[in-house]
């Protein structure tokens, strides 16, 4: 089974900040890999898919990277709506799935 | 515009039974794989299952295997999961989450499913 570790599970940032989150994969996955955004009592919405692709209608600072083992979720200048939970998803042993643990953005 | 809209959560006993629905709209049903996703209370993301648009083939999560049988009818543009011999542990919310090319693209508002006695 492929896990994903992702780091960190929380970090604190201002408005204005560069955040960088990453996934690890315990074997290569290729590109396999999408990054959602979860606000609180809310359903997860994709950002990133294929690891560096923009989800239409998302903005332009969120950006994705890696490839095999590395991803890295990064948001160029946190805004006051980018306070979330964000996750990595595998599905390069589709047809089964796995999340990262998530990372909680909060405000510093 | 896509929807995807869960129902049929509620509280129930353990070992008991529970029957989800998802009802789909806003696009061509039976050309999409549909997953059920779902969140404990305050915790992270967990696949659960996936069932092919032609319901072909299912696939499970370990810990569910035997218990729970995902379904649909394309006629109706419906998924549903049977969940038998509830435990602690699947208390969670529930989504229902189209698949494009392997990706979970839209998800729905999710359905909340507590056990307990």
């Amino acid at each position: 089974d492929v896990q994903m570790t992702q780091s960190p599970s929380s970090l604190s940032a201002s408005i204005g900040d560069r955040v960088t989150i990453t996934c690890r994969a315990s074997q290569g996955i290729r590109n396999d890999l999408g990054w959602y955004q979860q606000k609180p009592g809310k359903a997860p919405k994709r950002l990133i898919y294929g690891a560096s692709s923009l989800q239409s209608g998302v903005p332009s600072r969120f950006s994705g990277s890696g490839s095999g083992t590395e991803f890295t979720l990064t948001i160029s200048s946190l805004q006051p709506e980018d306070f979330a939970t964000y996750y990595c998803l595998q599905h390069n042993s589709y047809p089964t799935l796995t999340f990262g643990g998530g990372t909680k953005v909060e405000i510093k | 515009q896509v929807q995807l809209v869960e129902s049929g959560g509620g509280v129930v006993q353990p070992g008991r039974s529970l029957r989800l629905s998802c009802a789909a709209s806003g696009f061509t049903f039976s050309g999409y794989g549909i997953h059920w996703v779902r969140q404990a209370p305050g915790k992270g993301l967990e696949w659960v299952t996936i069932i092919w648009y032609d319901g072909s083939q299912k696939y499970y999560t370990d810990s569910v295997k035997g218990r729970f049988t995902i379904s649909r009818d394309n006629s109706k543009n419906m998924v549903y999961l049977q969940m038998n011999s509830l435990r602690a542990e699947d208390t969670a919310m529930y989504y229902c989450v189209r698949e494009d090319l392997r990706h979970l693209d839209q998800w729905g508002q999710g359905t909340l499913v507590s056990v307990s006695s």
